[in-house]
């Protein structure tokens, strides 16, 4: 069984550009988390929907974050423009509605 | 503001003893609570958790102690091997707060041979 999936691996790209960020929960799955990974504070989640319906996005930074989860098998969450403090891994993670969460292996952004 | 704390970025352990990774947590509405393992380019797993009713749970060579009073729990790995060499994260459930998890900002375990 797929686990999630998360595109691209790996993202660079110059200040100011748009950004987007892909995930495919786990089949099954109703809960979708959007998190960022920085040294200084861990893991930080930034939305999470049930359902696709968001239901807490007061982790999201700023106006330039937004997510989407059109349906239950794909989410994004876009930065615009972007800025060089967004460099992070950005992980996303489903589960059943328990509270264990499943982590997509992540996306490595870097901005310059 | 961090709710859920592991004030030891880091810790290195020899192979074969016991390695104890700590976090504390502030707000006394949590009632579950979890540990994740992340390897490098990897996303995190999970290996134990608790719920507040309980002051222990054991899986294996992995043990996590919950001190309410002390709004303190750890998480004991005996004996350690060099295959637990991981980023460990504690992360935090508040009561009514629905599946949303509250994660530490991790500890780097180095178990050495």
């Amino acid at each position: 069984d797929a686990g999630v999936i998360q595109s691209p691996r790996h993202e660079v790209t110059e200040m100011g550009q748009e950004v987007t960020l892909r995930c495919k929960p786990i089949s099954g799955h109703n809960s979708l988390f959007w998190y960022r990974q920085t040294m200084m504070r861990g893991l930080e989640l930034l939305i999470y929907f049930n359902n696709n319906v968001p239901i807490d996005d007061s982790g999201m930074p700023e106006d330039r974050f937004s997510a989407k989860m059109p349906n239950a098998s794909f989410s994004t969450l876009k930065i615009q423009p972007s800025e060089p403090r967004d460099s992070a891994v950005y992980f996303c993670a489903s589960s059943t509605g328990g509270y264990q969460q499943y982590f997509g292996p992540g996306t490595r952004l870097t901005v310059t | 503001d961090q709710q859920v704390k592991q004030n030891s970025p880091s810790l290195s352990v020899q192979e074969g003893r016991i390695s104890i990774l700590n976090c504390d947590y502030t707000n006394s509405m949590f009632d579950y609570f979890l540990w994740y393992k992340k390897y490098p380019a990897e996303g995190p797993t999970f290996l134990i958790s608790i719920s507040s009713i309980k002051d222990k749970n054991e899986d294996g060579r992995f043990t996590v102690f919950l001190n309410k009073s002390a709004k303190h729990l750890s998480l004991h790995i005996v004996p350690s091997q060099p295959g637990d060499s991981a980023v460990y994260f504690c992360a935090a459930k508040l009561t009514g707060g629905g599946n949303k998890l509250t994660f530490g900002t991790g500890t780097q375990l180095k178990v050495e041979l």
